[in-house]
């Protein structure tokens, strides 16, 4: 059971949009910022999304991070084949003194 | 360019011990906090620990919390995990991963290796 919850699975067809969500509470969402991370298929996962909704140079700016509360959300727009992938949230939590991860979400193009 | 590269996993049987090592190159170590996160087959990420640039600051999961223990040789560019009292479930790909500032209060983990497999089997 993780700290932060995502759903398991989300989908789409070519240049669609999609939202991924990550819910969590007021130790960690709530009072630190949230990064994103893709992982595709048999590869080590890679910085999507820094401080809730800043791209590291390189990402496309089809993929955007928001935060609200103590919930965020990553956004794929125009979504391509090679968006397949899972992608992760992870934030710092306050209470358990360290990092937590969402238990990933496995984005499938259709 | 950013390098990072883990090694030391290997078969282990339960109640063993195992040291994880990490050589960074292409940055400026001593500058950066310095995490370990792993990934058990088929499952999702887990944060196992993290030290700050200084190695004042260390933190670990629950999960790992009093069996390992991390460190870094900013000198020789290179971090490591002591894993003792080995467990089943501690068997995953474990991969090193740079933070962007200088604390590991925060989830910034910017580069990542390509990981090392532990297995933990009798």
């Amino acid at each position: 059971q993780s700290v932060l919850t995502q759903p398991p699975s989300a989908s789409g067809t070519p240049g669609q949009r999609v939202t991924i969500s990550c819910s969590g509470s007021s130790s960690n969402i709530g009072s630190n910022s949230v990064y994103w991370y893709q992982q595709l298929p048999e590869t080590a996962p890679k910085l999507l999304i820094y401080r809730n909704n800043q791209r590291p140079s390189g990402v496309p700016d089809r993929f955007s991070g928001s935060k609200s509360g103590t919930s965020a959300s990553l956004a794929i727009s125009g979504l391509r084949s090679e968006d397949e992938a899972d992608y992760y949230c992870a934030t710092w939590d306050d209470s358990l003194s360290g990092v937590v991860f969402g238990g990933g979400t496995k984005l499938t193009v259709l | 360019e950013v390098q990072l590269v883990e090694s030391g996993g290997g078969l282990v049987q339960p109640g063993r011990s195992l040291r994880l090592s990490c050589a960074a190159s292409g940055f400026s170590f001593d500058e950066y906090a310095m995490h370990w996160v792993r990934q058990a087959p088929g499952k999702g990420l887990e944060w196992v620990s993290g030290i700050s640039w200084n190695s004042g600051s260390r933190g670990y999961a629950d999960s790992v919390k009093g069996r390992f223990t991390i460190s870094r040789d900013n000198a020789k560019n290179s971090l490591y995990l002591q894993m003792n009292s080995l467990r089943p479930e501690d068997t995953a790909l474990y991969y090193c991963a740079k933070g962007l500032g200088t604390m590991i209060v925060a989830a910034a983990l910017d580069y990542w290796g390509q990981g090392t497999l532990v297995t933990v089997s009798s």
